[in-house]
């Protein structure tokens, strides 16, 4: 079976600091990896996604995410973070079944505070 | 193009009452989700369906809550009777399976409280 772990619930940061938002996975496939964000009220959207070549991808709003195979992570990092950036961070996999599409299978969430 | 279109946004109701939750997906797209958003159990799959037909529905939590997806630009997740621990956030998602490994687009949630 697929999981997901994201291993801090909570990470509190001030303004202008860097920030990395650890998420591991596990799977006897392979997956594409995505991270998604949660404003307050709102729903899901989407960061950035690896599916597949350069194991670093950018997303939106300068985040970055690094995939490393053997360790089978998908950390999420930002130099330099924004009061905005405060939300709640979801690491999530999707089967890679060549062809067919599976669900998403989500971490526990990660929320970012970001203090002045 | 418009997003993944949820209603209604927000609903009280109360214990007993039948509850449906609608959902038209992105034009195009042949994946449609319904996922539940809990403080206790976070972001849950409830049952997603291809091409209209229900792929896989073992995450929908017992014979109170029934899916449906008439054609390809909507669908309808039912709770009857409701009750209090069905209070969450459900989201309604969409892809398209051509491009491998496809964003899934989430909707905004509809709010339920059951009291």
């Amino acid at each position: 079976a697929q999981s997901v772990t994201q291993l801090d619930s909570q990470v509190p940061v001030f303004e202008e600091a860097p920030v990395e938002l650890r998420c591991n996975y596990s799977s006897s496939v392979s997956v594409y990896l995505f991270w998604y964000v949660q404003y307050p009220n709102q729903g899901l959207q989407l960061l950035l996604k690896y599916l597949s070549g350069s194991t670093l991808v950018k997303g939106i709003n300068g985040f970055e995410a690094e995939f490393n195979k053997s360790q089978t992570s998908f950390h999420l990092r930002k130099p330099s973070v924004h009061i905005s950036d405060t939300a709640e961070y979801f690491c999530a996999v999707r089967l890679n079944y060549g062809g067919s599409q599976g669900n998403l299978i989500f971490g526990k969430g990660t929320k970012l505070s970001v203090k002045p | 193009d418009a997003g993944v279109i949820q209603s209604p946004r927000h609903e009280v109701t109360e214990m007993g009452q039948e509850v449906t939750l609608r959902c038209k997906p992105i034009s195009g797209h042949d994946y449609l989700f319904w996922y539940r958003q809990t403080m206790m159990r976070g972001l849950e799959l409830l049952i997603y369906f291809n091409n209209n037909v229900p792929i896989d529905d073992s995450g929908m939590p017992e014979d109170r809550f029934s899916a449906k997806m008439p054609n390809a630009s909507f669908s309808t997740l039912k709770i009857q009777p409701s009750e209090p621990r069905d209070s969450a956030v459900y989201f309604c998602a969409s892809s398209f399976a051509r491009v491998t490994g496809n964003t899934i687009y989430f909707g905004e949630g509809s709010w339920l409280t059951v009291v």
